[in-house]
């Protein structure tokens, strides 16, 4: 059975600085997302990651795929307010787009 | 934009009823999802479809059945609402085509059952 685990489930920060998210997950899989959640709000596509080594960016938003450690990382640089939300990883192990999903890790960047 | 529409986004219901969620999507998107939220645990699939009349029980599909008798519209349905069914709902769609596509999510419908 795949099982996600993301840390930290909360995290709160100040502006301007730097934090890594963390997704670990127990099978072997080349295809990874990442999703940003708003309070009351549905899911929104961030990154996907679809080979080992993937690096992909978008502002301040940085995310990689290291295969071989069954783990992929989401970097936060220079924090600002907005980008408080609730992150999800999710793996596809079986090419049919079936997704495991992390526990989530809910950010709040502080002025 | 691909637009995923489920049907309410807040529903109240006595345990024992039947319960029909009803999700609509814009895009001609193959496969369809259902998801329950809850906090600490992520999104857990209960169902997919792949087609019409198709479908696939996801990690925890117990209490609950789905329908899809269009490509476009994708039901899932609570025979009998127990307490435990309390949740956030997501509803989801991907194509198949080429590469690997995301889901794209509806907005949610918090369902809480008394």
């Amino acid at each position: 059975e795949l099982k996600v685990e993301q840390n930290p489930l909360f995290l709160s920060m100040q502006e301007g600085k730097n934090y890594t998210i963390y997704c670990n997950y127990s099978t072997t899989s080349d295809r990874l997302y990442w999703y940003r959640q708003d309070p009351g709000k549905s899911l929104e596509s961030l990154f996907v990651l679809l080979s080992n080594g993937a690096v992909k960016q978008e502002g301040r938003l940085m995310a990689s795929l290291d295969t071989k450690a069954r783990l992929s990382t989401l970097h936060i640089t220079a924090a600002v307010h907005d980008l408080s939300a609730t992150y999800f990883c999710a793996v596809d192990i079986n090419a049919g787009n079936m997704l495991t999903f992390g526990g989530g890790t809910r950010l709040m960047v502080k002025p | 934009d691909v637009k995923v529409t489920q049907s309410s986004r807040y529903l109240v219901k006595r345990t024992g009823e039947k319960v029909f969620l009803e999700c609509v999507q814009d895009m001609d998107h193959e496969n369809m999802f259902w998801y329950r939220q809850d906090p600490g645990l992520g999104l857990r699939l209960i169902y997919f479809s792949y087609d019409v009349k198709m479908k696939e029980k996801g990690d925890i599909p117990e209490g609950y059945s789905v329908s899809r008798e269009k490509k476009e519209r994708f039901s899932l349905i609570l025979e009998s609402a127990s307490t435990n069914q309390t949740s956030m709902y997501l509803c989801a769609s991907s194509s198949i085509g080429t590469g690997y596509q995301p889901q794209h999510f509806g907005d949610g419908t918090r369902l809480s059952i008394l």
